[in-house]
């Protein structure tokens, strides 16, 4: 089993709807959880990270995390076409992250 | 706003030729990593530096991989011998203290391609 699964997507969406991307995970160690989004041949950026079981809200996106399911979910609320990217969730061991494949979304204006 | 800044932005090569990509992390920052990520594939992590030294490397980092922090400024990733699977984006990123230890900041990459 992968450590970090999450789906490639692609995912395409209207302007305005709510978007749910979700990742996966088999190490129970894991106790933080991010989410990154990644443009076209640029770097990944952090968009939230959250700490164990929960959730955090940060203007129009949410992050969930269920420790219990080792399941993590990222909602974007009133989509918009500029959300058009990779988002990629990825969990912390000591010393470095540990990244799922990605998923690419489009917003469709 | 403060950045990772790298260099090149593209870098091509030939196999077996030693490439060194560089990094300046944002200027506060105490823990600095190297990420590469093939074609369509994961980002993978390389290396970990703290102190100035390497806390953790990945099986990825062998005996061709170093990284050093010749300055106070910059941080870089050397490749000794290119292969063509050496080929991908590399990632610099950058962490602060502790307390915000989770919060590693990307540079925009460098295109590695090996022919």
């Amino acid at each position: 089993q992968k450590e970090v699964e999450q789906d490639p997507g692609p995912l395409s969406v209207p302007e305005g709807a709510i978007v749910s991307l979700n990742c996966t995970y088999s190490n129970s160690a894991f106790q933080y959880f991010m989410w990154y989004r990644q443009y076209s041949r640029k770097g990944p950026e952090l968009l939230m990270y959250t700490y164990s079981s929960g959730n955090k809200e940060d203007g129009r996106f949410t992050a969930q995390v269920d420790k219990s399911s080792k399941y993590i979910s990222l909602f974007i609320r009133d989509s918009q076409p500029s959300d058009s990217a990779t988002y990629l969730c990825a969990m912390r061991e000591p010393q470095k992250l540990v990244f799922g494949q990605g998923t690419r979304l489009t917003i469709n204006p | 706003e403060p950045e990772v800044t790298q260099t090149p932005s593209h870098q091509v090569t030939q196999m077996g030729q030693e490439v060194i990509l560089r990094c300046v992390p944002i200027s506060n920052h105490l823990y600095f990593y190297w990420y590469r990520q093939i074609l369509g594939q994961k980002v993978e992590f390389l290396v970990s530096f703290y102190n100035n030294e390497i806390s953790e490397k990945s099986e990825i980092f062998d005996d061709q991989f170093s990284v050093e922090r010749p300055d106070g400024s910059n941080f870089t990733l050397k490749i000794r011998s290119t292969k063509l699977e050496d080929s991908a984006m590399y990632f610099c990123a950058s962490s602060g203290d502790r307390s915000s230890y989770n919060e590693q900041f990307f540079g925009p990459g460098t295109r590695l391609t090996v022919l």
